[in-house]
């Protein structure tokens, strides 16, 4: 079956503008996460998604960013204002369920950000 | 702090060698998860083995098989028979459920060149 898509692939951007970047998940995967990744740096986790619960936002580094979802399906994460030290790698990833790691994260291909 | 070191930023293996991944971590939770993730230039994350904390015996999937000491902490990954394919950046994780949700904290990361 299809895996997680990301869109766009690559995204270059002037600084000060608002970006929204889109996951969508694995069919029937209720888990969504968000993880940022910097040139040379391992994943930094950002956003988590469970169905209908609240969304863990523990990781957004600023109130620049937000995350939305609809039900168990596509996800927007909105960078308003873009700064330089928003280039990054945003890579969104789904799983069949909460599950304390039990469940495989399925990574998409990401969105290259570029902010100018 | 939940943390996860990776000492050896680059390593390179002659084709058909074993290579030995270094990954040691931090958390004060008793059961979880332990992934190492590969990550060709493609940028798809992949996972390539994973251990469950409670379980003594390492885990192994064909190739790639893990030393798991949980006194120490420790979780390397042995790659057994390189191949040209396995050139990638690895990333050793764990699952954290702190806040009641869960998410993947990553290493930066050891970039892994296989040699013909």
């Amino acid at each position: 079956g299809a895996g997680v898509s990301q869109s766009p692939s690559n995204k270059v951007t002037e600084k000060g503008k608002d970006v929204e970047l889109r996951c969508d998940p694995i069919s029937g995967h209720t888990a969504l996460y968000w993880y940022r990744q910097r040139l040379g740096q391992g994943l930094e986790f950002l956003i988590y998604f469970q169905g209908n619960s609240a969304p863990d936002k523990s990781g957004l580094p600023s109130d620049r960013f937000s995350a939305e979802r609809t039900g168990e399906s596509v996800s927007t994460l909105t960078i308003q204002r873009t700064q330089q030290e928003d280039s990054a790698v945003y890579l969104c990833a789904s799983s069949l369920a909460y599950g304390r790691g039990a469940y495989e994260q399925y990574f998409g291909p990401g969105t290259r950000l570029t902010v100018t | 702090a939940q943390t996860v070191t990776q000492s050896q930023p680059e390593m390179s293996v002659q084709e058909a060698e074993t290579v030995t991944l270094s990954c040691t971590y931090d958390t004060s939770e008793s059961n979880y998860y332990l992934f190492w993730y590969k990550q060709p230039p493609s940028r798809q994350m992949i996972l390539v083995i994973r251990q469950e904390a409670y379980k003594q015996q390492n885990a192994t999937e064909n190739r790639f098989s893990v030393n798991f000491q949980k006194a120490a902490k420790s979780f390397s990954l042995k790659i057994s028979d390189s191949q040209l394919g396995d050139t990638a950046m690895y990333f050793c994780a764990f699952i954290t459920t702190q806040g009641g949700s869960e998410k993947l904290v990553f290493g930066k990361g050891t970039k892994l060149t296989v040699n013909p």
